[in-house]
């Protein structure tokens, strides 16, 4: 079975700029969860999406949005880049919904370099 | 004060040693623990859940002390392919990963 996959690999935007990441989550589940990971820091939680709602946004602005479709695959959109943006960006899915964790497995990440 | 501390290491130690990671949470209500694994230029992958009665796997042992709001992690007999980024994770809202800035760990030969 395929893992979570995340497109593009690597990615070169300037400041000002607009981009979209991508990510597809494991077979089967139905949540998907995004991190920013800036170099030497661990991940930083920003959205997580289940059955297409949001269901929770951490401590970043507005120029970062989300979306997930009805296949639960999903779309950060990051506007009006900014040098501090660059990182790498995590997907993550899990089975979601019921009552407690459902682990949370990673997709390889998006390097974003804004210049 | 952050969520979720570590020591960032580097922890630099021969094959065969035992080596302890410790990592402090501030969020009382906090319910969750985790270690996650994440190797240069890769993503994080789960390590072991951390029990209050503590907890073992391996060659990984793994202790959490509510009341001082701390997690551990031992490994005993290091190898040379743990060398990685030990991240110390608590949840939140049941859903929400917070992690720790890592510790980075080296064995060497």
């Amino acid at each position: 079975d395929a893992g979570v996959t995340q497109s593009p690999t690597h990615l070169i935007k300037t400041r000002g700029q607009h981009v979209t990441l991508r990510c597809s989550p494991i077979s089967g589940h139905k949540s998907v969860s995004w991190y920013q990971q800036v170099l030497g820091q661990g991940p930083q939680f920003i959205f997580q999406y289940y059955e297409k709602e949001e269901r929770g946004r951490g401590n970043f602005p507005d120029r970062f949005s989300a979306r997930q479709f009805p296949n639960y695959s999903s779309e950060l959109n990051v506007n009006a880049l900014l040098l501090g943006d660059s990182a790498l960006y995590l997907c993550a899915s899990s089975l979601g919904g019921g009552r407690g964790f459902n682990e949370q497995f990673f997709g390889p990440g998006t390097r974003l370099t804004v210049l | 004060r952050k969520e979720v501390e570590q020591d960032p290491g580097p922890f630099n130690v021969p094959e065969g040693a035992t080596v302890a990671f410790n990592c402090t949470y501030s969020n009382s209500a906090s319910q969750s623990f985790f270690w996650y694994r994440q190797d240069c230029r890769k993503e994080p992958k789960l390590l072991m859940s951390v029990y209050s009665s503590g907890n073992e796997d391996g060659r990984f042992t793994a202790q959490l002390n509510r009341a001082s709001q701390y997690i551990s992690l031992l490994i005993r007999d290091s190898k040379l392919s743990d060398s990685a980024t030990y991240l110390c994770v608590v949840i939140e809202e049941g859903y929400k990963l917070i992690f720790g800035s890592g510790t980075r760990l080296l064995v060497r030969p």
